[in-house]
Formats: structure tokens, sequence, C-alpha cells
């Protein structure tokens, strides 16, 4: 069974510019999990799908910030502009139901 | 405000030695506590779990012990290997079945020397 995957790896943008995140979840698994980690601190939850529905987005930081997964299956985490704040280390996790989460490798965002 | 606090940041043992790493929280509506490992590159995987209906709870070298009135759980791992070198996360979650957010501490980075 193929893991969670994200693209790209890495993504350097300078402040003002747009950037896309995909994730991939383990295929069969109705819910994802977006979640970003800074410098050193602790992972944070950003929001939670359940199949193309928006379940839980109470930590995403502001309206810059986008995630969408239509059709229910990948999804996408856009930033649009970017600013230095956003840079770190942003994770994707999936689960069949609500019980163990999957997590991908991550993408490393930095913003210059 | 971080509502799982683990510490240490970073912890040195010696091959065969224990390590034990803590963590505290406030909100007593956490129901589950799950351990992640990870490795450079790859994303946290779950090691080991407890839900607070029972003190300890043990799978070979990996231990939780956990202390509801204390509001504090903590991982011990036995005859730790150079292998074990990685960064572990403490994590929890609320008992409501609509939110599955997990609420990580800030992670404890585990150099085992050979």
């Amino acid at each position: 069974e193929a893991g969670v995957t994200q693209f790209p790896s890495h993504s350097v943008i300078e402040k003002g510019q747009t950037v896309t995140l995909r994730c991939d979840p383990i295929s069969g698994h109705d819910n994802l999990y977006w979640y970003r980690r800074v410098m050193g601190k602790e992972i944070k939850f950003l929001l939670h799908f359940v199949k193309e529905s928006k379940q839980d987005e109470s930590g995403m930081p502001n309206n810059r910030f986008l995630a969408e997964r239509t059709g229910g299956t990948y999804s996408t985490l856009k930033v649009q502009p970017a600013e230095l704040e956003d840079s770190g280390v942003y994770f994707c996790a999936s689960s069949r139901r609500g019980d163990e989460q999957f997590f991908g490798p991550g993408t490393r965002l930095t913003v210059l | 405000q971080q509502q799982v606090k683990q510490s240490p940041q970073s912890l040195i043992v010696q091959k065969g030695g224990i390590s034990i790493i803590n963590c505290a929280y406030e909100n007593t509506a956490f129901d589950y506590f799950p351990w992640y490992q990870q490795f450079p590159g790859k994303g946290p995987a779950l090691l080991i779990a407890i839900r607070p209906d029972v003190s300890e709870k043990k799978e070979g070298r990996f231990t939780i012990s956990f202390n509801k009135s204390a509001k504090q759980f903590s991982l011990h791992i036995m005859d730790s290997q150079p292998g074990d070198s990685a960064t572990y996360f403490c994590a929890a979650r609320v008992a409501d079945t609509g939110r599955r957010a997990l609420t990580f501490g800030s992670g404890t980075r585990l150099q085992v020397q050979p």
C-alpha cells in the first residue's frame, strides 16, 4: 500500500508570491488533514477534510490559506500571497476513519 | 498558548540506556494520547498510543506511562539503540467524534550514542 505523498518536497519563493502544495492520501482514506511545523516548534493542525467537505478548519491561520479537496481524492493547499512567517514544513496526513493518522514526508516551504 | 508541553527538547542517551520523554497537558477533554516517531526526511509515524482508562501501555521496548490526576504522560524507551535516534512527538486529541485534530508537543530530538 502506497503511503501519503506530498509535492513538492521543497519550495523556495519570494514574499508575495503564490505557492500550491499537493497531497495524495492513501487510497480509500476519506479523512485528510493538513498540519504545519514552524522551525523547532510544535506541529500545528490546520484543517481536516472528510471526503471533499471541510470538517474542521479551526487551525487555518488566515484567509491567505486556501485548501481544497475536489472529488474527495487529492488535496491542495494554496498560500497567496506568501509571507515570511509562512515558512515551515507542511505535513499532510490521512486516515480511514477517525483512527490512526498516516503522515506524508512533508513539504518544506521557505519564503524569502 | 501551548496545550501540550514536552520536555526535554533534546536528549542524548548511551546505547542500552533508558530514554525518558515527558509531556504535560491542560485540556481535560483529551482522551487519546499518541506518540509519534520521526526520522529525517520522513513524516511522523505512530509509535504507540494510550487512552486515559489505563495507566501504562507497553509495546516491545516502548512504554507509555499515564498519570491522569497529574495530567502527565511519558514515553520510556528501554535498551535504547542507535536506530532509535529520531525526533519524538507526544500528542493528544479531544473526546469529540467530529474533531480529529491532533495537538502536538514541540518534539524531542533523541540521540542514542553507540
